[in-house]
């Protein structure tokens, strides 16, 4: 079964707006991570955050993780046309599977 | 560097017949998994391996075997093909061995009929 669930399942904004998406997870992790998935290719890896830190930034992606509400938040700042993708959560245990969400779909518009 | 590469990009079987999915990395990792990805569903964990020689099962592996002869290569076989195996499938990699940060390949669509 799924560890991660995103919310909202679909999200539209203007370019140039900030884009936030949530991640609730049931079990203990050690990690959380955030990937992007452009229409028809692989998953591409954004970011990762340890359940010992709090928040993480990577260019204009900030990552949030609060393990007492097991839930990460992921934004997305002054966002662009290229940033139209679905992105998924997936938390890492001590157990070697790395369990992703449905994911939520952006879409930017110009 | 290629990073993970997969074969076939599409396929189209028929009930019954079976076909192996090729994975090859060229990054040296230890770690390589197969998942697959439904609308709706996210991607699920198939099978995954921690090092040459060593397999074992993720969350919906029947109907799907693994070997890990070398580092490089991670094939997934399908031996008796089933409507329900209709999928885009993942092949991943990761030079961490626990839950690291993984590489994706462009997936492989398949199509049971």
């Amino acid at each position: 079964s799924q560890q991660g669930e995103e919310d909202p399942q679909a999200l539209s904004i203007q370019e140039g707006e900030n884009a936030t998406m949530n991640c609730s997870y049931k079990t203990s992790i050690n990690n959380l991570q955030w990937y992007r998935q452009n229409s028809g290719r692989g998953l591409v890896h954004l970011i990762l955050i340890r359940s010992n830190e709090r928040e993480k930034h990577s260019g204009r992606l900030r990552v949030t993780l609060d393990t007492s509400k097991k839930s990460s938040s992921l934004l997305i700042t002054a966002s662009r046309a290229a940033d139209t993708a679905s992105y998924f959560c997936a938390t890492g245990s001590n157990d070697y599977k790395l369990s992703f969400g449905a994911g939520t779909t952006v879409t930017v518009r110009a | 560097n290629a990073g993970v590469t997969q074969t076939p990009k599409f396929q189209v079987l028929k009930t019954g017949q079976s076909m192996t999915l090729q994975c090859a990395q060229d990054m040296n990792h230890e770690y390589m998994s197969w998942y697959r990805q439904d609308p709706g569903m996210g991607l699920r964990l198939i099978h995954y391996s921690v090092g040459a020689g060593i397999t074992d099962q993720g969350e919906v592996p029947n109907g799907y075997n693994v070997s890990r002869s070398t580092t490089e290569d991670f094939p997934l076989r399908l031996l008796s093909a089933a409507p329900s195996q209709t999928s885009v499938y993942f092949c991943a990699s990761s030079w961490q061995q626990n839950t690291g940060e993984l590489f994706f390949g462009e997936g492989s669509r398949l199509t049971v009929l």
